[in-house]
């Protein structure tokens, strides 16, 4: 069964980019959507964005253009850049798959964003 | 963006008792295929959110069939027909028709 799991830094500074990284073991990463979610510590689940498999993206509006994703099908691997950072990105980021209706989840990397 | 409300956000529940959880959407989430894509999730503390219920009322593998959705357009609903102790939690609602993809609130549920 397909497994995900979220790597990269704990700990980012204010104004500096976060950049994670999802694995995809157990099945392909072809054909499918990939998605970015977060939860702030104690709050609700906030969709970040998106990436199909070819490279198409969707970005939640709300952080601008301050987001981006990319995909590497090579690795099975998909990955999140989101810059300039502030205290209001640190959150648990999931990564997840699915294009309506998300059935995969990671555990979560919990970053926080802090001098 | 399609705003999702769900109600209540607190629910003292007692065991074997049912339980009921709404969930309504600012627009339709009918998508053009035809189909309506409303999630339902369950998150235990410290866990990733675990779907239970897609498309309205479409089970996943390995669900209790304690857990039940319903509904059309924007209001959806979610129901336990008896509580167990491990329904503890925070279960959300997901729209998946709009972009972008929007949560509810979440509801709290705990045993009395």
């Amino acid at each position: 069964q397909v497994q995900l799991q979220e790597s990269g830094p704990g700990l980012v500074k204010p104004s500096e980019t976060l950049s994670l990284s999802c694995s995809v073991s157990g099945g392909s990463i072809n054909n499918y959507y990939w998605n970015w979610i977060r939860q702030p510590a104690g709050k609700g689940l906030e969709w970040v964005g998106r990436i199909y498999s070819s490279g198409g993206t969707n970005y939640n509006p709300s952080l601008g253009s301050r987001v981006t994703l990319s995909v590497d099908a090579s690795r099975n691997q998909f990955s999140l850049n989101l810059g300039p950072v502030s205290a209001a990105d640190s959150a648990v980021y999931y990564c997840a798959r699915g294009e309506h209706d998300v059935d995969v989840w990671g555990h979560g990397i919990s970053v926080t964003v802090s001098s | 963006d399609s705003e999702v409300t769900q109600s209540p956000l607190f629910l003292p529940v007692t065991l074997g008792q049912p339980a009921s959880i709404s969930c309504r959407s600012s627009q339709s989430l009918v998508y053009l295929d035809g189909n309506t894509y409303l999630n339902w999730f369950h998150q235990r503390p410290g866990q990733s959110p675990r779907r239970l219920i897609y498309k309205v009322s479409n089970r996943d593998s390995g669900v209790p069939d304690r857990f039940s959705g319903s509904g059309s357009g924007t209001d959806f609903t979610l129901k336990i027909s008896r509580v167990e102790a491990e329904d503890v939690g925070v279960y959300y609602c997901m729209q998946g028709t709009h972009w972008p993809r929007t949560f509810g609130q979440g509801t709290k549920v705990e045993i009395k």
